[in-house]
């Protein structure tokens, strides 16, 4: 069975650029979540939704930032426009059933550079 | 609020040593203990976890053991491979409004195993 798909695995972009990441959750799953790695600030968790709807996205830099899930096998986490100081690892997971004890599943992430 | 807090790394290792990574956590109720490892260049992975006190749990031969009384869940290994070099993320779920029992993750521990 195939794992939580992200793409692309590596991006560079120029400041300004609007950028925009990939999910494909694993099949099943209903949540949906993304999170950010940086040195500086470990893993944090952007937005996550359930059953398609955003339901918590306090995690969410700035205005920047936006994401959607128009169906149930796709999201996206678009920045716009990009600064330098976006530049992270950018991690979607899944999940199913609300009374589960917290195993996610992670995709391979993406990698954002912004210059 | 709920919190984690793990050991610095990195821990750097010779093959076959024992391994301890501190995990400590701050959190109301009765959360669900997590322990995450994250090869290089891939996404994170549930290596073990436990859901109520004194529950040990173990994987690889990798095990930590859920203490309430020291709020602690102390990550173990009695002999590390090379393989096994890694960054280690404690992780506690936490119920919360939203529905969902919220991964709350530490900063990670780096472990550097040589051989």
């Amino acid at each position: 069975d195939a794992g939580v798909i992200q793409s692309p695995r590596h991006e560079v972009t120029e400041m300004g650029q609007e950028v925009t990441l990939r999910c494909k959750p694993i099949s099943g799953h209903d949540y949906l979540f993304w999170y950010r790695q940086t040195m500086m600030r470990g893993l944090e968790l952007l937005i996550y939704f359930n059953n398609n709807v955003p339901i918590d996205d306090s995690g969410m830099p700035e205005d920047r930032f936006s994401a959607k899930m128009p169906n149930a096998s796709f999201s996206t986490l678009k920045i716009q426009p990009s600064e330098p100081r976006d530049s992270a690892v950018y991690f979607c997971a899944s999940s199913f059933n609300r009374v589960n004890t917290g195993e996610l599943f992670f995709g391979e992430g993406s990698r954002l550079t912004v210059l | 609020g709920d919190s984690v807090t793990q050991m610095e790394g990195p821990v750097t290792l010779s093959e076959e040593a024992f391994l301890t990574i501190n995990c400590t956590y701050t959190a109301t109720g009765y959360p669900s203990l997590f322990w995450y490892v994250q090869y290089p260049g891939e996404g994170l992975q549930l290596l073990l976890k436990a859901t109520k006190a004194d529950d040990k749990g173990s994987n690889k031969g990798f095990e930590a053991t859920y203490r309430k009384e020291t709020t602690s869940f102390h990550l173990e290994k009695g002999s590390v491979q090379v393989s096994d070099s890694a960054v280690y993320f404690c992780a506690l779920s936490t119920f919360f409004s939203g529905g969902y029992n919220k991964l709350i993750f530490g900063a990670g521990t780096r472990l550097a195993v040589h051989p």
